[in-house]
């Protein structure tokens, strides 16, 4: 069965700190990508997609994600982030070729200390 | 984007009794997803359902324990059956189009305990 890997549970970083989260994905075929957030207290959000193109796709609020097909993965990336960036953060993926399955990852969660 | 809006926002409910959750989109669209996410993990897709047709469930997940209807393009029910502790959870609904590949829209989520 697919899956998506996320492989930073929870993440401590000072205002300023640049940010990676990783998100892998087990099956090569057609995917659409995505990255969701959720603050505190709120419901889920999306934060950016992918769905062909450019690989370097740009969200919200300075995030940013880099499509690589040959190492199934869409990583999450901001190079200075806010207190404000603290949330939870999921990745997901869509396959829309085989039956529109959609899985999300385990989630990471950020915490931003000022 | 759509805004959502779920009932009840949360519940406590007895072992063996069931709940029926709603989800209410401002605008009519295509597909609704229902998702479970259970304490500390990811969220789960239950079942897509489609206006005018029967839900499609994933594996895990069988009619009888959580029907669903979609009587309209703005509305869905799930409902959790004959519940039991397990299905303590966060239930999540979500509207999607194919026109946009499918980028989803949440609602707040439904906090259900069973006890």
């Amino acid at each position: 069965a697919q899956s998506v890997s996320q492989h930073n549970h929870h993440v401590i970083l000072s205002e300023a700190a640049s940010l990676e989260l990783g998100c892998n994905y087990s099956y090569g075929g057609t995917v659409n990508l995505f990255w969701y957030v959720q603050y505190p207290g709120q419901h889920l959000q999306l934060l950016l997609k992918y769905f062909s193109g450019d690989p370097l796709v740009k969200g919200i609020k300075g995030f940013e994600a880099e499509f690589i097909k040959s190492k199934f993965s869409f990583n999450l990336r901001k190079p200075s982030v806010q207190w404000s960036d603290t949330a939870e953060y999921f990745c997901a993926v869509h396959y829309p070729n085989t039956g529109n399955q959609f899985y999300f990852g385990t989630g990471t969660s950020l915490t931003v200390i000022p | 984007s759509a805004v959502i809006s779920q009932k009840p926002s949360r519940d406590i409910c007895q072992r063996g009794t069931s709940l029926t959750i709603q989800c209410q989109v401002d605008s009519q669209v295509t597909m609704m997803f229902w998702y479970r996410q259970q304490p500390g993990q990811s969220l789960t897709l239950i079942a897509t359902a489609n206006q005018g047709s029967e839900a499609t469930y994933e594996s895990g997940f069988v009619i009888d324990k959580f029907p669903i209807s979609r009587p309209n393009l703005t509305f869905s029910t799930l409902t959790v059956s004959n519940m039991s502790p397990e299905d303590s959870s966060i239930y999540l609904c979500s509207v999607g189009e194919a026109s946009s590949s499918y980028e989803q829209y949440f609602g707040p989520g439904t906090r259900l305990t069973v006890t």
